[in-house]
């Protein structure tokens, strides 16, 4: 089975300044899905940005990047120029290309900016 | 609608009351899925529907745990007899039937149990 680890509970950041949020992954799987979600006190889980495992290039959308090393099997979440906005719970994700698409999640980081 | 509705937001229940817990999802997305999130925790996976047909519900905690969607759309997630273990917030999420796109998550409902 699948699993997903997130070894930082919580994690801060000078507003302005750059932050990396850190995933590793267990799969026998070749192909897969990889997520970063953002989950504000809102509840609601949006997507930051994801990365298929076929592609070597690292995604990555305006301030936030990913470091995918597939042989590590880690995936790391880089957020640039951090915004009071960027506070929330960040949740790293797995999701194998087999079957349906069921999303297997770490137990997340709580990031804080400091003003 | 534009996104994954959810109902209601907040449930309180006391011990041994059935709840019900309603998803709408994206019109047209086939695939939808239902989560449990115990406080400062991930999300876990609790059951799949494609359509109205159940395909995966291995992941309900126990048989007082029930989900449905019979016209392929709305779904209901029942919990029988609830307990405090119960409390947590349930995630809806649907996705089309396209394997590249991902799936659209509710904003939840938070139950709780007294």
């Amino acid at each position: 089975a699948q699993t997903v680890t997130q070894s930082q509970p919580e994690m801060s950041v000078q507003e302005a300044e750059t932050v990396t949020l850190s995933c590793t992954y267990d799969t026998s799987e070749s192909d897969y899905y990889l997520f970063w979600y953002k989950q504000p006190p809102s509840r609601q889980m949006i997507l930051v940005i994801r990365q298929e495992a076929y592609k070597q290039q690292n995604a990555t959308e305006n301030r936030f990047s990913v470091n995918f090393q597939k042989a590590a099997k880690s995936f790391s979440l880089k957020i640039s120029d951090s915004q009071l906005g960027d506070a929330a719970m960040y949740f790293c994700a797995y999701r194998s290309q087999t079957s349906y698409d069921k999303v297997i999640f770490g137990p997340g980081t709580s990031l804080s900016v400091i003003p | 609608g534009a996104g994954v509705s959810q109902s209601p937001r907040y449930k309180v229940a006391k011990r041994g009351q059935d709840v019900a817990l309603r998803c709408d999802p994206i019109s047209g997305h086939v695939s939808l899925f239902w989560y449990q999130q115990a406080l400062g925790q991930g999300p876990e996976f609790l059951t799949y529907f494609q359509n109205e047909a159940q395909l995966d519900k291995s992941g309900l905690p126990s048989d007082r745990f029930f989900a449905e969607r019979p016209e392929g759309s709305v779904s209901t997630l029942k919990i029988q007899r609830t307990q405090q273990e119960d409390s947590a917030v349930y995630l809806c999420a649907s996705s089309s039937r396209d394997h590249n796109q991902p799936q659209h998550f509710g904003d939840g409902t938070r139950l709780s149990i007294l």
